[in-house]
């Protein structure tokens, strides 16, 4: 089944611990990116990755640090997390980096930091 | 840089009567535009998509949305509300490359 992945679904971890979330897509899909969904605010851009070893910045990067090794394989690393990072995560990919192409999500990885 | 508005929060319908869900758009071009569903503790799944063409486009699960250039809209309808319906759902914008510029959402709620 044609799917992204996230890990974990659920976390809740104390200030200044760091910390990663894995975001994995069986697509073949070149462009992935990070989203953060905050109430009333939607979701707004982490970081993207046109392929591997290209990442850029979205809207809303900083705490916040990504790679790319791997073509199915999107992590995020908080390095020292913060209570403002806590939110609900997705990861989403796409065939290419077009406005063309349906974005595809995961089911989303709440994270809450105390 | 492109927004998009929409204006209610929140909306409660009866089920089996009409739904509206309104989005407003700024962008100086043609817009991509989206309509995104979440259900509870679900990701998003896409419900239709506007890029070029008849203004009326159709969606899965009996959803449906009109470009309005004039009035900035995309506005979402549904000729009949299920409860499975009560979801929370995003418009979207493609800005450059692929980033989608959300709104922030409306809470349908469905009352039986």
């Amino acid at each position: 089944e044609a799917q992204v992945t996230q890990n974990p679904r659920y976390l809740i971890t104390v200030t200044g611990k760091k910390l990663t979330v894995t975001c994995s897509q069986n697509m073949n899909h070149e462009y992935m990116s990070w989203y953060r969904q905050d109430p009333g605010l939607g979701l707004r851009q982490i970081y993207y990755s046109m392929n591997v070893e290209v990442t850029d910045k979205g809207d809303v990067p900083e705490g916040y640090k990504v790679s790319r090794k791997e073509k199915r394989n999107f992590p995020l690393i908080l390095e020292s997390p913060s209570p403002n990072q806590t939110s609900l995560y997705f990861c989403a990919s796409s065939l290419v980096m077009s406005s063309y192409n349906e974005q595809f999500f995961g089911p989303g990885t709440r994270l809450t930091v105390l | 840089a492109q927004s998009v508005t929409q204006p209610d929060i929140h909306i409660t319908v009866s089920e089996g009567a009409s739904l509206e869900l309104r989005c407003n758009y700024s962008y100086g071009a043609t817009p991509y535009l989206f309509w995104y569903v979440q259900s509870p503790g679900q990701g998003l799944q896409l419900l239709l998509k506007y890029f070029s063409g008849d203004t009326l486009v159709q969606g899965i699960k009996g959803f449906e949305a009109e470009f309005k250039r004039s009035q900035s809209s995309f506005n979402l309808r549904k000729p009949s509300v299920h409860w499975s319906d009560a979801a929370e759902y995003f418009c979207a914008v493609v800005e450059y490359g692929n980033k989608l510029v959300f709104g922030a959402g409306t809470i349908l709620r469905v009352k039986s």
